[in-house]
């Protein structure tokens, strides 16, 4: 089975500061796809960016982009000019191309400091 | 168009009782996921449904079991329950299931304690 590990179970950033959450994971297929997605405290979560692993071209929304390095099997959340309402604990996932099974991490806890 | 919405948001039971979660997906989804959050263990997943039929089963006990209607409309039961069966319930819908893109849009959770 596939694992997504995101060894920062928190991290902290100034406001308009710019974060890097890391998300590492293992697969041995070559086209899948991978998220970020943001839960805030006591909200639902939601879909934060998509990276499909057959595009070289990194994913980018707004101030949130990633850093895909299929090789190394590496997928980072960078959060640039960091908002209050970016609080929120973020979590990495895997999808298989062929499949609708997502793998998550553990979650990592991000607190914006005013 | 209304989001995925589960029910009840929050219950209490006590050990042996057995529960059943609902969750309507978006309108148009035929895909219906659920999954198990606690704290560090992130979210694990317990099944999906795809018009009627469970396509895909996570590696928990036969106590966790879940069906879905022809409307989309999904359940899911636990039965026996254990202490350490306390946890958010999440559940998810798509569009497709597999395939190309098939983000999942999720639901607020139902909050289960167990006591």
């Amino acid at each position: 089975a596939q694992t997504v590990t995101q060894s920062q179970p928190e991290m902290s950033v100034q406001e308009a500061e710019t974060v890097t959450l890391s998300c590492t994971y293992d697969t041995s297929e070559s086209d899948y796809y991978l998220f970020w997605y943001k839960q805030p405290p006591s909200r639902q979560m939601i879909l934060v960016i998509r990276q499909e692993a057959y595009k070289q071209q990194n994913a980018t929304e707004n101030r949130f982009s990633v850093n895909f390095q299929k090789a190394a099997k590496s997928f980072s959340l960078k959060i640039s000019d960091s908002q209050l309402g970016d609080a929120a604990m973020y979590f990495c996932a895997y999808r298989s191309a062929d499949g609708n099974q997502f793998y998550f991490g553990t979650g990592t806890s991000l607190t914006v400091i005013p | 168009k209304a989001g995925v919405t589960q029910t009840p948001r929050y219950l209490i039971k006590t050990r042996g009782q057995q529960v059943t979660l609902s969750c309507s997906p978006i309108s148009g989804h035929r895909s219906v996921s659920w999954y198990q959050q606690t704290p560090g263990q992130g979210l694990q997943f317990l099944f999906e449904y795809f018009s009627e039929t469970q396509r895909n089963k996570g590696n928990f006990p036969g106590r966790f079991s879940g069906r879905q209607f022809s409307n989309s409309r999904s359940e899911m039961n636990v039965s026996t329950l254990e202490l350490g069966d306390s946890a958010l319930y999440l559940c998810a819908s798509s569009w497709t299931s597999g395939g190309a893109g098939g983000e999942l849009f999720f639901g607020e959770g139902s909050r289960l304690t167990v006591l």
